[in-house]
């Protein structure tokens, strides 16, 4: 069956520190990897989508990049976080040419 | 672009009480739609779907039906337990892009 991993499941960081959030996905091959970012009392907001290794899309721009070294690892990071950058982060995958996507338990970001 | 609209929360219901979170969408194509369930510092479940137009989705007494001629699908449970207390997420997945659009999710607490 396939799993989805996401670590650290929380994180407190400093402001200007750099970021490495890491996704991996079990049991399946070629998928679709996401990640997504939830602020406190609001929806998803998609951040980044990839369809294959090193292709990446991004939905909004701001000062978090994602990288995609291998099938079925995902990266979020970033050189120097800000205050605003604080927020629940999931990881998600889907099976290409089907509909809905799983996720990760997510990782919450704190950056005082 | 692709836009999903929730009723605003909190919500809060006696246990047995009927549940409707009304959800409408705006979408260029043919969209799937989904409803997931967020339960407190979880990653988000995938509750039910419906892929086209007049199909019924449910899972776990809960059901929601794709209407096309009003761009809805309302999630509704006849009887909510204390369980049921979780924040729900309406969404769309455009075929093309596979990507996932997210309502900016209801928040719900039921009493017993």
């Amino acid at each position: 069956s396939q799993t989805i991993h996401q670590w650290p499941a929380t994180l407190v960081q400093p402001v200007g520190s750099p970021l490495s959030l890491e996704c991996t996905v079990e049991g399946t091959s070629n998928p679709n990897l996401y990640w997504y970012r939830q602020a406190a009392g609001r929806g998803l907001q998609l951040l980044f989508y990839s369809v294959g290794i090193g292709q990446i899309s991004s939905e909004v721009p701001q000062n978090l990049s994602a990288s995609r070294p291998q099938d079925r690892q995902f990266i979020l990071s970033s050189k120097k976080l800000l205050l605003s950058d604080s927020g629940f982060y999931l990881c998600a995958w889907s099976v290409k040419g089907a509909l809905g996507a799983f996720f990760g338990q997510g990782t919450r970001l704190t950056v005082v | 672009g692709d836009s999903v609209t929730q009723m605003e929360g909190p919500v809060t219901l006696s246990e047995e009480a009927f549940l409707t979170i009304n959800c409408t969408y705006t979408a260029t194509g043919y969209p799937s739609l989904f409803w997931y369930v967020q339960y407190p510092g979880e990653g988000l479940q995938l509750l039910l779907k419906a892929t086209k137009a007049d199909d019924k989705g449910s899972n776990k007494g809960f059901e929601a039906t794709y209407r096309k001629e009003t761009t809805s699908f309302h999630l509704e449970k006849g009887s909510v337990q204390v369980s049921d207390s979780a924040v729900y997420f309406c969404a769309l997945s455009d075929r093309g892009a596979q990507k996932l659009v997210f309502g900016q999710g209801t928040r719900l607490t039921i009493n017993p």
